[in-house]
């Protein structure tokens, strides 16, 4: 079956712009989880969602990072005035459980490469 | 400090060795536990899920001690394929989940 898809996979921006990346989870999964990794580290917490509310956004670094799923299933993280330090791997993942739960895995999609010139 | 600490290696050790990677979390309200394995330029994808009791897959074995707040992953019998480098993860029931860095692997003929 389909597994989590992003788009666009790579993203090259000039600073100032605003950015969109887009996130399709596995149908039906109930959690979707943003994070930011660079490379030699592993990743970074951002922001997830249960359904449709955003239950935890402390791992979002400032104002100009924003995530929404509205409809509890695509979503979208938008960075605005894109700055060179924004450049990294951008993942979602997916899990068919409420976030938290002993044994959820989370499924990753591929990845949007952002570079910010 | 990290939330979530590893030992970043690398470890490179020969076909058939034993392997063992540790890693320690700082937030004591933690929950659930996890290896992942990430490749070079892929996603990470799960290895495994950490049990209280500990547990073990075929040729991994996993170990969590609450008390001191350590989580290891014992590989027996390393293969070609086992090269890669391999994640700790932390969930808390709020469900955030804090990786580590990874610890990278090289397995060599």
């Amino acid at each position: 079956g389909a597994g989590v898809s992003q788009s666009p996979r790579y993203k090259v921006t000039k600073r100032g712009q605003d950015v969109a990346l887009r996130c399709d989870p596995i149908s039906g999964h109930v959690s979707l989880y943003w994070y930011r990794q660079a490379l030699g580290q592993g990743p970074e917490f951002l922001t997830y969602f249960n359904y449709e509310a955003q239950q935890d956004k402390s791992g979002l670094p400032n104002d100009r990072f924003s995530a929404e799923r509205p409809e509890g299933s695509i979503s979208t993280l938008t960075i605005q005035r894109t700055e060179q330090r924004d450049s990294a791997m951008y993942r979602c993942a997916s899990s068919s459980f409420t976030s938290g739960i002993m044994g959820d895995t989370q499924y990753f999609g591929p990845g949007t490469r952002l570079t910010v010139l | 400090r990290k939330e979530v600490e590893q030992d970043p290696g690398p470890f490179n050790v020969p076909e058939g060795a034993t392997v063992a990677f540790n890693c320690t979390y700082s937030n004591s309200a933690s929950q659930s536990f996890f290896w992942y394995r990430q490749d070079c330029r892929k996603e990470p994808k799960l290895l495994m899920s950490v049990y209280s009791s500990g547990n073990e897959d075929g040729r991994f074995t996993a170990q969590l001690n609450r008390a001191s707040q350590y989580i290891s992953l014992l590989i027996r019998d390393s293969k070609l394929s086992d090269s890669a480098t391999y994640l700790c993860v932390v969930n808390t029931n709020a469900g955030k989940s804090t990786f580590g860095d990874g610890t990278t692997l090289t397995v060599k003929p």
